[in-house]
């Protein structure tokens, strides 16, 4: 099926371990994003991907890098886990966000004890 | 800069009774808007949004919004909901001149009660 797919949808770390977690998209769309989602903030844009080869800060950026590996594909890294970072992680997609609107992946839920 | 506004975190309905969501949003600029529903344990997926023309906008699963451009709201309604309608929605705007950032909501739980 279509859509967004991201890996892995559960992971447990200590503090100061790193991780990336992956996302990759098959709908050719030009755009792509990573969201924390915490209780009672809503989504928080952490970095975006305007285009294959650019990459930009969003909202909260510290403690994260990105990787835009391809057209397909865009990762995040946490290189020093915190607790603080500890939240479900969507990565999204689309053709042209102010219009049209994401189409989301299923989640990663980070625990960082 | 936008903000967006969910006015209820909580909303407790019986089954077969309206319901509305409220969302209220404040911008320098003209925007565009839209409404996201996740169930339980999954991603965010597109219920409506609102670009131009008529200010109701219906989306899927019986859902339909109306924009309100001097009240700057977007509130969700459905006139009759069913358990399967239980998620959380979240209300998000986007700014007409482009780019690639969307502002999103807190969320509004919505709990239909049998």
């Amino acid at each position: 099926n279509a859509g967004v797919t991201q890996t892995p949808k559960f992971q447990v770390l200590k503090t100061g371990q790193s991780m990336t977690l992956q996302c990759a998209q098959d709908m050719n769309h030009n755009s792509m994003y990573w969201y924390r989602q915490d209780p009672g903030m809503g989504l928080r844009l952490i970095y975006y991907s305007a285009s294959e080869g650019t990459t930009d800060k969003g909202e909260v950026p510290n403690g994260y890098n990105v990787s835009r590996l391809n057209k397909r594909e865009f990762s995040l890294r946490l290189e020093s886990a915190a607790p603080s970072q500890t939240s479900v992680y969507f990565c999204a997609s689309s053709v042209r966000p102010s219009d049209y609107g994401y189409t989301f992946g299923s989640g990663t839920r980070l625990t960082v004890v | 800069a936008q903000s967006v506004t969910q006015l209820d975190s909580q909303v407790p309905v019986f089954e077969e009774a309206p319901v509305e969501l409220r969302c209220n949003y404040s911008s320098s600029v003209s925007v565009y808007l839209f409404w996201y529903v996740q169930y339980p344990n999954q991603g965010l997926q597109l219920l409506l949004k609102y670009l131009s023309g008529s200010t109701l906008v219906k989306g899927i699963n019986g859902f339909e919004a109306e924009f309100n451009k001097s009240q700057t709201s977007f509130h969700l309604r459905k006139p009759s909901v069913h358990i399967s309608d239980t998620a959380e929605y979240f209300c998000a705007v986007s700014e007409r001149t482009g780019g690639f950032k969307t502002i999103f909501g807190a969320g509004t739980r919505l709990f239909v009660k049998a």
